[in-house]
């Protein structure tokens, strides 16, 4: 069974400029998740989507946005890059339970570097 | 809005010690506590995980204590050896209609031969 798969996995980009970075979630799991990773920082909570819906939110300006495809697989973009926006980008996908456990499986990661 | 404290940032241990690492999450409607051990270059991976129906649960060396009253979680990992050296994420998940799940800024766990 397949991971999930975060492509690229590294790039590297210029203040001003944009980015897209894709996501498949394993098989069957329709939530997926996004995090951005900076030292010291932990992993700080993007968005989370389903059925092609953005579910939750967190607190990034609106220079950060996302969708989901019918077959799950989502994609993040990141417009006018900042310098701040070099992170590790990491997606996870989830089962959605009605257990209430939402038990996140993580890609290896984008690696922005913005220069 | 929702916010997990982790404490310490760093700790070092000597193998064959026990390290604790505490979590303390602001929202009361958080009902799921995963805990993530990421090594160097490597993407997080759950280790042990608590729901909020239960208070303790272990899984050989490791351990998972959650006090709902006080908002408080820790996750204890006893005999440490060299391989349990990473960070550690404490995370606290709320099911609003969707998942939202809020780590802590990570923990990270020297352990010395």
């Amino acid at each position: 069974k397949a991971g999930v798969t975060q492509t690229p996995r590294y790039l590297i980009k210029t203040r001003g400029q944009q980015v897209t970075l894709s996501c498949s979630p394993i098989s069957g799991h329709r939530s997926v998740s996004w995090y951005q990773q900076t030292p010291g920082q932990g992993l700080q909570f993007l968005f989370e989507y389903f059925s092609e819906t953005q579910r939750n939110k967190g607190n990034f300006p609106g220079r950060f946005s996302g969708r989901q495809f019918s077959n799950s697989r989502s994609e993040m973009n990141v417009s006018t890059l900042e310098l701040g926006d070099s992170a590790l980008y990491l997606c996870a996908s989830s089962l959605d339970q009605n257990s209430g456990a939402n038990v996140l499986t993580f890609g290896a990661g984008s690696r922005l570097t913005v220069l | 809005g929702e916010n997990v404290e982790q404490h310490p940032s760093t700790l070092s241990v000597q193998e064959g010690d026990s390290a604790v690492i505490k979590c303390t999450y602001s929202d009361s409607a958080s009902n799921y506590f995963p805990w993530y051990k990421q090594e160097l270059g490597k993407r997080p991976q759950l280790i042990i995980d608590i729901r909020s129906n239960v208070g303790e649960k272990k899984d050989q060396r490791i351990a998972v204590t959650l006090n709902k009253t006080a908002k408080h979680f820790s996750l204890h990992i006893t005999e440490t050896q060299p391989e349990d050296s990473a960070v550690y994420f404490c995370a606290a998940s709320i099911r609003n209609g969707g998942f939202k799940t809020i780590f802590g800024a990570g923990t990270r766990l020297f352990v010395k031969a």
